[in-house]
């Protein structure tokens, strides 16, 4: 089966710095990736979707200058939370898709900020 | 805009009784995709099924079954002789048809809480 992965799962880094979360489809081309956050016992709520070579749509209210996303391949798509601050602190979830509308989740990237 | 509601917030049963979690949807579009997932502590979702807007019948995968009628636009999930494993946030899910990955809208999720 289709298989996504995020690196790294878990993260803990200090206010003001810069964090990076890859998302790769390790045995399938993705048209499209999505990246989504979740907040403690909230549901998901999607951020930016990326096409590879195009640059990410973001959602209202989401910082497109904080939350770079760059789709190099179709294979690999990154989550880069720029300056980051505890209010950051959240569960990013990853997912791939195809052409024919599948939706593949990564495992997802628990990042704290102190 | 889509919009998707899961009212029940927690739903807590005893092991082996049956329990069935609601899950309510907003579109215009007249094709799109269903989905629930589940979510165990560990964060990763599950995937349980997908079904798309042309096909109202139900779905039975072992003592997992669900319930899509557009009349009401539901797609209810139910779980027959629950069991501790089972316990989890299950999402509900709609996405837009058609060609190409569309993004997801989640429902706010069940907390269903299996005791022993």
């Amino acid at each position: 089966g289709a298989v996504v992965s995020q690196h790294p799962s878990r993260v803990i880094c200090k206010s003001g710095t810069s964090v990076k979360i890859e998302c790769r489809s390790l045995d399938f081309q993705a048209t499209t990736m999505f990246w989504y956050r979740q907040f403690p016992k909230q549901s998901l709520m999607l951020m930016a979707t990326s096409n590879e070579g195009s640059k990410a749509t973001y959602e209202q209210g989401v910082e497109k200058d904080k939350f770079l996303i760059n789709h190099a391949s179709l294979t690999l798509s990154t989550l880069t939370v720029t300056s980051a601050h505890p209010e950051d602190s959240s569960f990013y979830i990853c997912s791939a898709g195809t052409y024919y509308n599948e939706q593949f989740f990564g495992p997802g990237t628990r990042l704290t900020v102190l | 805009a889509q919009k998707v509601t899961q009212a029940q917030t927690e739903i807590s049963v005893v092991e082996k009784e049956d329990v069935t979690l609601d899950c309510v949807y907003e579109t215009r579009d007249t094709t799109y995709y269903l989905f629930w997932y589940k979510q165990p502590p560990s964060g990763e979702l599950v995937f349980l099924i997908r079904r798309n807007s042309f096909d109202e019948q139900n779905e039975i995968s072992g003592r997992y079954s669900w319930n899509f009628q557009k009349s009401t636009s539901s797609f209810n999930f139910t779980i027959t002789a629950s069991q501790v494993v089972d316990s989890a946030v299950y999402f509900c899910a709609l996405s837009r048809g058609g060609q190409g990955a569309q993004k997801l809208v989640f429902g706010q999720g069940t907390r269903l809480t299996i005791n022993p």
